[in-house]
């Protein structure tokens, strides 16, 4: 069966850094583009980053260019995303989801809070 | 990267048909054929069920059909569910390999 399964987030003050990873089995890992998509406490969808089957292509939204980096490890069958200078508005549940045609495997998700 | 516009809310009662609309422009619903719409219950992952404006995944019902005209795309829901209460959300395609979604809709099965 197709799975991904989130880790690593937690409650980090606003300034602070954290390293959300994604484990992906049940499918070739390099066949797909993989995606963050985040979700604020009761709000809606945000897409926040994607990345190309090799790595070579990263896109962001807006809001989070410069800050986070999305990458992965073939090798390892695993999603990363880096977030740095992290703000109040980007505490949300961060969900990592496998691009095929739509988005059509998510994870769980894993929340993020940025509190002081 | 502004939010598709979808309404707040639908609602119908069961074995009704009801259809919830996302409405975006020329550079994201309306210049490509690459718009879904996502399922979420509460405290659940979304699940994908439109892609492509009109294409099914695998498992989902066919009473869930997809259409688009202009820079609208719609969702109906035929012969409501309880089950099918629910939030959906539209997303679209809009070029760069950037992604959108709509503001999200909560369906009420009456």
């Amino acid at each position: 069966d197709v799975q991904v399964v989130e880790s690593g987030g937690g409650l980090v003050q606003p300034g602070g850094s954290l390293r959300l990873s994604c484990a992906a089995s049940g499918f070739t890992f390099t066949s797909h583009w993989m995606t963050w998509v985040r979700q604020a406490p009761g709000k809606g969808l945000e897409w926040v980053a994607n990345i190309k089957q090799d790595g070579s292509e990263k896109y962001y939204v807006d809001s989070v260019r410069g800050r986070f980096t999305i990458s992965r490890d073939n090798a390892k069958n695993s999603l990363f995303l880096q977030m740095n200078s992290l703000r109040a508005e980007d505490t949300a549940v961060y969900y990592c989801v496998r691009n095929r045609a739509g988005l059509d495997y998510w994870g769980q998700g894993t929340l993020v809070t940025v509190s002081s | 990267q502004s939010a598709l516009t979808q309404p707040p809310s639908a609602s119908g009662s069961p074995g009704q048909s009801v259809t919830i609309s996302c409405t975006g422009t020329s550079s994201d619903v309306g210049g490509y054929n690459y718009v879904s719409w996502y399922q979420q219950h509460p405290g659940k992952a979304p699940k994908l069920m439109i892609y492509d404006v009109i294409k099914r995944p695998s498992g989902v019902p066919d009473r869930f059909s997809g259409s688009k005209s202009g820079n609208t795309a719609s969702l109906t829901v035929s012969g409501l569910q309880a089950e099918d209460e629910a939030d959906y959300y539209c997303s679209s395609y809009t070029g760069s390999n950037n992604v959108v979604f709509g503001g999200g809709t909560k369906l009420t099965v009456l």
